[in-house]
């Protein structure tokens, strides 16, 4: 049962426009969300996060929205540039006891084309 | 000064062969995990240790033991390699149990059983 899912496997942006990825999810009890950026042979690296009790947070190019009443979100890349094409994987976490643990989407692959 | 850092970085064994995967954060965070990515390249969680507590067992085979000999540590033993075990193995690690705080992951352990 995946509790957070991205659908568009991969995305293509010309370099210089937005690009937006999008990611769904099913469990009301995640309290934050992240995305994650990875490039081949190398392990994910943490990009922004939000509180579900937010609806938006930025940083730099790099935004991410939180629809909670959908149970979706989205990241924001304004302008897109080649160096950031990469697989995004958007996170979720929730607080059991005291273990704290990421749930993962299946990731999108980002082509920034120049 | 590699924030977390695995060996191998690639392994290939054959079948009923007993391997183990190092890892080594240092960060001071108190929390480490193994996340699996399969062939679908979903992540998922395997274990997490606090402080050298196991805190997160997830439907892994007995063949998988993780061993914390310190919090700076989380190896991984697998015994009676199956060809189903190929994947790309990653360690991560974070600070506290704010939900906010990403994962440091490691760079991955390419597994191949033949």
């Amino acid at each position: 049962d995946q509790q957070v899912k991205q659908n568009s496997p991969s995305l293509s942006v010309q370099e210089g426009r937005i690009s937006i990825l999008n990611c769904d999810y099913t469990n009301s009890m995640f309290d934050y969300f992240l995305w994650y950026k990875k490039y081949p042979a190398e392990g994910p690296t943490f990009l922004i996060s939000i509180s579900s009790i937010k609806d938006k947070n930025e940083d730099g190019r790099f935004t991410v929205f939180l629809n909670k009443s959908a149970k979706h979100l989205s990241l924001h890349i304004v302008p897109s540039q080649p160096g950031d094409s990469a697989v995004y994987f958007c996170a979720a976490t929730t607080l059991s006891g005291s273990a704290r643990q990421l749930t993962f989407g299946s990731g999108t692959q980002l082509t920034v084309l120049p | 000064d590699t924030a977390v850092s695995q060996t191998p970085k690639y392994l290939v064994t054959q079948m009923g062969n007993d391997k183990s995967i190092k890892c080594e954060q240092n960060l001071g965070h108190d929390t480490m995990y193994w996340y699996k990515q399969d062939s679908k390249k979903f992540l998922k969680i395997m274990f997490s240790y606090n402080n050298k507590e196991l805190i997160i067992n997830e439907t892994v085979p007995n063949r998988f033991s993780p061993k914390s000999p310190d919090k700076a540590h989380l190896n991984l033993h697998i015994n009676s390699l199956e060809l189903g075990d190929s994947a790309v193995y990653f360690c991560a690690s974070r600070r506290g149990l704010a939900g906010s705080y990403g994962y440091t992951f490691g760079s991955g352990t390419r597994l191949t059983v033949v």
